[in-house]
């Protein structure tokens, strides 16, 4: 099975910072990621699929890309909303494999 | 606006089955795509569990495949998930969720708020 490495697990930022996320596979992928953000007693929120797609109604400050074994999740400029925790998901072989989580918080 | 709501006890003892049931509103299951499960254990990361599409057609995953069936019902569009067996490692919160396709990538798109489910005796 394919692992899903995210990195930092956890993010101290300030409002305005441009921050990055990574999420690492543990083989080269033939397929694309999704992101999610997920707030405290919340259900997940998708922000981005097919590695760099913007989910409607997602702010243009999120951005992703990334091929093979890395993906990245890029916030241009912290908003305070964007304080949570996010998540980067891929499929394969009719199996969803998720990262650990990246715990972003407000420095 | 597709709206997902699941419901079930939020108790279960060790070695009997969870059972949820997940009711869709505002889009019809009969009309496509997949309809799922995940889990989150308190404070962790999120687990996926099974999908089925709406001709009955499943997927599991592999580590869970011997204690879990989903199943739908078109009927009352809802979409149900056992989990047998359960120990304290299944206390979780259970989402259902949408699975829709986007280039070589299935994704959740649409989710329900989540119910926790406890295995205690």
């Amino acid at each position: 099975d394919i692992q899903m490495t995210q990195s930092p697990s956890t993010l101290s930022a300030s409002v305005g910072d441009r921050v990055t996320i990574t999420c690492r596979a543990s083989q080269s992928l033939s397929a694309s990621l999704a992101w999610y953000q997920q707030k405290p007693g919340k259900a997940p929120k998708v922000l981005i699929y097919k590695t760099s797609t913007l989910q409607s109604g997602v702010p243009s400050r999120f951005s992703g890309s990334g091929s093979g074994t890395e993906f990245t999740l890029t916030i241009s400029s912290l908003q305070p909303d964007d304080f949570a925790t996010y998540f980067c998901q891929h499929y394969n072989n009719y199996s969803y494999t998720f990262g650990q989580g990246t715990n972003l918080d407000i420095k | 606006q597709v709206h997902l709501q699941e419901s079930g006890p939020g108790l279960v003892r060790p070695s009997e089955t969870l059972s949820l049931t997940c009711v869709v509103s505002g889009y019809s299951i009969s009309s496509g795509y997949f309809w799922g499960w995940l889990r989150q254990p308190p404070g962790k990361g999120l687990e996926w569990l099974a999908n089925i599409y709406h001709s009955g057609r499943t997927d599991y995953n592999s580590s869970l495949r011997s204690r879990v069936i989903i199943s739908v019902n078109t009927s009352k569009n809802q979409v149900s998930l056992k989990l047998n067996s359960v120990t304290a490692a299944d206390t979780a919160i259970y989402f259902c969720a949408r699975a829709v396709p986007g280039s070589n990538l299935y994704y959740f798109d649409s989710w329900g708020q989540g119910t926790l489910v406890t295995v205690s005796s």
